[in-house]
């Protein structure tokens, strides 16, 4: 069965870190991109981080310099590190893969989710 | 970065309705668009990708289209299980964006 577990969510001070790492299973996950994506409570799904099979990264505006990704394709697993968290940050962060379709243009798509796990940042 | 701008934000409808959601980009992402539909609790599920293909296993009363700026998301004919949020996703750039949202409640 094809399947992302995210773990590492919790409880951390504003300025605090937190790594948040996501184990996939029942695919090569060395043949696919991978994402972060985060939802805050009330709010909507927002885009956070994506890692290509080549190791190459990208971020929003919103989170670039403060977030990185990376993956260890030898454990199959991803990981989102979390610095300079702010109250802001507080959401369910779900990682996904991305599949891709086409022959002549190649169309990217988050076919597979984990159930997320939950970074609260409060004092 | 492209905004997606979802309407309505929410509606509110019977078993059995149609109900049509639109999704515009504030530029062009050709057919690069994505449906996604996210219940609370659960993780997100895709609906639609590459703005109308069907995702394996969705049921045929959903379908998409447009391209350029303007989508569309339909069902057919809403069933229980379809009361949720839904969302459009662009991966027409590397900095991918979604819609807002738009929540589908029981009339």
């Amino acid at each position: 069965e094809v399947q992302l577990v995210e773990s590492g969510g919790g409880l951390v001070q504003p300025g605090g870190s937190l790594r948040l790492s996501c184990a996939a299973s029942g695919f090569t996950f060395s043949s696919y991109d991978m994402h972060w994506v985060r939802q805050a409570t009330g709010k909507g799904l927002e885009w956070v981080s994506a890692i290509g099979t080549t190791g190459d990264t990208y971020y929003p505006g919103s989170v670039k310099g403060r977030f990185t990704i990376s993956r260890e394709n030898a454990k199959n697993s991803l990981y989102l590190q979390l610095n300079s968290l702010r109250a802001g940050d507080t959401a369910v962060y779900y990682c996904a893969r991305a599949a891709v379709a086409g022959t002549i243009y190649y169309y990217y798509y988050m076919d597979v989710w984990g159930k997320g796990t939950t970074v609260t940042v409060s004092s | 970065d492209i905004q997606m701008t979802q309407s309505p934000s929410s509606l509110s409808a019977s078993v059995g309705d149609r109900v049509t959601i639109t999704c515009r980009a504030s530029q062009s992402v050709s057919s690069y668009l994505n449906w996604y539909q996210h219940k609370p609790g659960k993780a997100p599920k895709l609906l639609i990708y590459a703005a109308s293909s069907l995702q394996s296993g969705v049921p045929p009363r959903f379908s998409g289209s447009g391209s350029g700026t303007d989508f569309t998301l339909t069902i057919s004919s809403l069933q229980p299980e379809d009361f949720a949020t839904y969302y459009c996703q662009q991966s027409y750039t590397t900095s991918w964006t979604f819609g807002q949202g738009t929540k589908v409640e029981i009339k």
